[in-house]
């Protein structure tokens, strides 16, 4: 059971350089959410997906842009990476978007930015 | 606004021994759900335990429980029976009703399980 895959697990960009983190659930989830962790902090939100079709701000959007690609893919992309978005980025999903349903996490990607 | 504080940043326990990971929160939602997460080093994120706003009893699940006290506004985590593979870096967190499931997350807890 992979449950949720995130791609890659490590990545080293350049300042001003794009790329796209890949992010994939196989437990027929409705909900897919993108979290960044900086050192001794917290998850914070990025963007989240509610349902297929739909995607919404978190806390922390500025820099990213994310696609629903169907229910089980949700990527997010950094058009011109900066370095203050170094940090490792979760991925999670949940059955239903409600307060009541845990969520399931990736392994997370490990991003640096020179 | 909504927020949630742990305020140990690291503690140390014996193994066998119990131990208690403080959590408080800041919401005016009536209704919400409170999460515990486990982070050990090797990065990845457990789901623990779930506490609903209006469930009466404490949530339990094998050696943890949580300790909801709704008017003090605060979540605690009790693992019992420490084991040296409870060290890691654990999360409280909230999901407020009605926000699509988001989860708001505390600073962590550093865990440390001495033999």
């Amino acid at each position: 059971n992979a449950g949720v895959t995130q791609t890659p697990k490590f990545q080293v960009l350049k300042t001003g350089q794009s790329m796209t983190l890949q992010c994939a659930q196989d437990m027929n989830h409705n909900s897919m959410y993108w979290y960044r962790q900086d050192p001794g902090m917290g998850l914070r939100l990025i963007y989240y997906s509610a349902s297929e079709g739909t995607t919404d701000k978190g806390e922390v959007p500025n820099g990213y842009n994310v696609s629903r690609l169907n229910k089980r893919e949700f990527s997010l992309r950094l058009e011109s990476a900066a370095p203050s978005q170094t940090s490792v980025y979760f991925c999670a999903s949940s059955r239903l978007p409600d307060s009541n349903q845990p969520q399931h996490f990736g392994d997370g990607t490990r991003l640096s930015i020179l | 606004a909504q927020k949630i504080t742990q305020t140990q940043p690291g503690m140390f326990v014996q193994e066998k021994e119990a131990v208690t990971l403080d959590c408080t929160y800041d919401t005016s939602d009536p209704s919400y759900g409170l999460f515990w997460y486990k982070q050990p080093s090797s990065g990845e994120m457990i789901f623990l335990i779930y506490q609903g706003s209006y469930d009466q009893q404490n949530a339990t699940e094998g050696r943890y429980s949580l300790n909801f006290q709704k008017a003090r506004k605060s979540a605690n985590l009790v693992i019992s029976a420490s084991q040296l593979g409870d060290s890691a870096m654990y999360f409280c967190a909230m999901s407020p009703y009605n926000q699509g499931g988001k989860l708001i997350f505390g600073q962590g807890t550093e865990l440390s399980v001495k033999p």
